[in-house]
């Protein structure tokens, strides 16, 4: 049974906290990505990763930080550097990173895990 | 400065109409386009998408147009269904280079009525 699983489902943490947010997939996608939903908003990419040991910032990545040592994990710290860090957290992947307007849906599509929302008290 | 905007936050249709959501975009080096449905809670989930060099793409009940010249795209649903309550996200994919993420609008929450 092939996804995304991301853990926990809701996390709680004090102010100037690092916390980290767990991201697993066994679907054998090259490409894994990091966004954030804040309410009325769409979703802003945070980091995204084309390929192990190797990670580009998205356009929010300040006060985020994010290895991926593995294919299957794509782990996200959220530091005490992020100014507003309560959010719904959403990682996903596809099977290659890039655009190719040639190829089919599968290259192009990311597939989403359930999320984490994270409140930081 | 949002590159892919849904002007309507919400929209209201009775069950077995036509449901229209509209997406439009700014960056023109966008030349692929997803539409995915979100429940409350969880992750979105792919619906459809469409490549820029087509202006149609049908699956089931749902078809995405896309008319490059208005940088606009919608989705029609028809016939709408109870299930199909959810907010609907466009996002679009830069052939240009960049960040390699989807950008993704706000979001227009599909109510149907029964």
């Amino acid at each position: 049974d092939g996804g995304i699983t991301q853990s926990p489902k809701y996390l709680f943490r004090k102010e100037g906290q690092n916390v980290t947010l767990s991201c697993e997939q066994n679907l054998n996608h090259d490409a894994m990505y990091w966004y954030r939903q804040d309410p009325g908003q769409g979703l802003r990419l945070i980091y995204y990763s084309q390929i192990v040991n190797d990670f580009q910032k998205g356009d929010i990545a300040e006060g985020y930080s994010v290895s991926r040592e593995k294919k299957e994990s794509f782990p996200l710290t959220v530091t005490s550097a992020q100014k507003n860090p309560t959010a719904f957290y959403l990682c996903a992947s596809s099977e290659h990173g890039g655009n190719d307007r040639g190829r089919d849906r599968s290259y192009n599509e990311q597939f989403f895990g359930p999320g984490t929302r994270l409140t930081v008290l | 400065d949002q590159q892919v905007k849904q002007n309507s936050p919400s929209l209201s249709v009775q069950e077995g109409r036509i449901s229209i959501l509209n997406c439009d975009y700014t960056n023109s080096m966008f030349d692929y386009f997803l539409w995915y449905k979100k429940y409350p809670a969880e992750g979105p989930t792919f619906l459809i998408s469409i490549s820029s060099i087509k202006d149609k793409n049908e699956d089931g009940r749902f078809t995405v147009f896309l008319n490059k010249s208005a940088k606009h795209l919608s989705l029609h649903i028809v016939p709408s269904q109870p299930g199909d309550s959810a907010v609907y996200f466009c996002a679009s994919i830069n052939s240009g280079g960049g960040a390699d993420g989807l950008t993704f609008g706000k979001g227009t929450h599909l109510i149907i009525q029964p």
